[in-house]
């Protein structure tokens, strides 16, 4: 079956970095666009970054682009997020999620990886 | 950005009763292709979210038929017929015709 391990976040001081991980297994990950959604404590979801299936086009949303950078390694079946120049206001929740055929349609979603900026 | 709004931020339902929560987007989410890329999440407490509906009306696997989406152009609907206790959680309607996707701010569904 489909699973989706997220791993990398933890408490980091605003300006600084961190790389979060999602380990794909149970579906052929090369064949599908992925995505990194987050929530920050107690409110909605918002997508962030999405990387085709070959890893030839990645977009991103206005508040992170130039500092966050999504990548993919099909030779590991794995899924990254390297975050930069981090924000008090990017603590949230950080889930993996697959695409399913294209516009996002978000089929399974890993358990997530929290990422706190503080001082 | 594609704006979701969801018409209520809680719904109190008794048991065995119906819940309808209402999504409207800021534009028609009808793609070139003809497809609708509206999709409805339940978020349960503790857990990820997890795609109950995809394209309008398209229940997903191991989705129990009780519950429906229908709508339109920009106005959509998610039906849960005989809520049961397992339903409960906050509920999201996502779009994913334009970049970026864009959730509503989601409906919490609880028991009364």
């Amino acid at each position: 079956q489909v699973q989706l391990v997220e791993s990398g976040g933890g408490v980091v001081q605003p300006g600084r970095s961190l790389r979060l991980s999602c380990a794909a297994s149970g579906f052929t990950f090369s064949s599908y666009g992925m995505h990194w959604v987050r929530q920050a404590p107690d409110k909605g979801l918002e997508s962030v970054a999405v990387i085709s299936f070959d890893g030839a086009n990645a977009y991103y949303r206005d508040s992170v682009k130039g500092r966050f950078t999504i990548s993919r390694d099909t030779s590991r079946d794995t899924l990254y997020l390297q975050m930069n120049s981090l924000r008090v206001e990017d603590t949230a929740m950080y889930y993996c999620v697959k695409e399913d055929g294209g516009h996002s349609q978000f089929d399974y979603w890993g358990r997530g990886t929290l990422v706190t900026v503080s001082s | 950005e594609v704006v979701m709004t969801q018409s209520a931020l809680s719904q109190p339902v008794i048991l065995g009763q119906s819940a309808s929560i209402s999504c409207r987007s800021s534009q028609s989410l009808v793609y070139s292709d003809g497809n609708t890329y509206l999709n409805w999440f339940q978020q349960r407490p503790g857990q990820s979210p997890r795609r109950l509906i995809y394209k309008v009306s398209n229940r997903d696997s191991g989705v129990p038929d009780r519950f429906s989406g229908s709508g339109s152009g920009a106005d959509f609907t998610l039906k849960i017929s005989r809520v049961e206790a397992e339903d409960v959680g906050v509920y999201y309607c996502m779009q994913g015709t334009y970049w970026p996707p864009t959730f509503g701010q989601g409906t919490k569904v609880e028991i009364k």
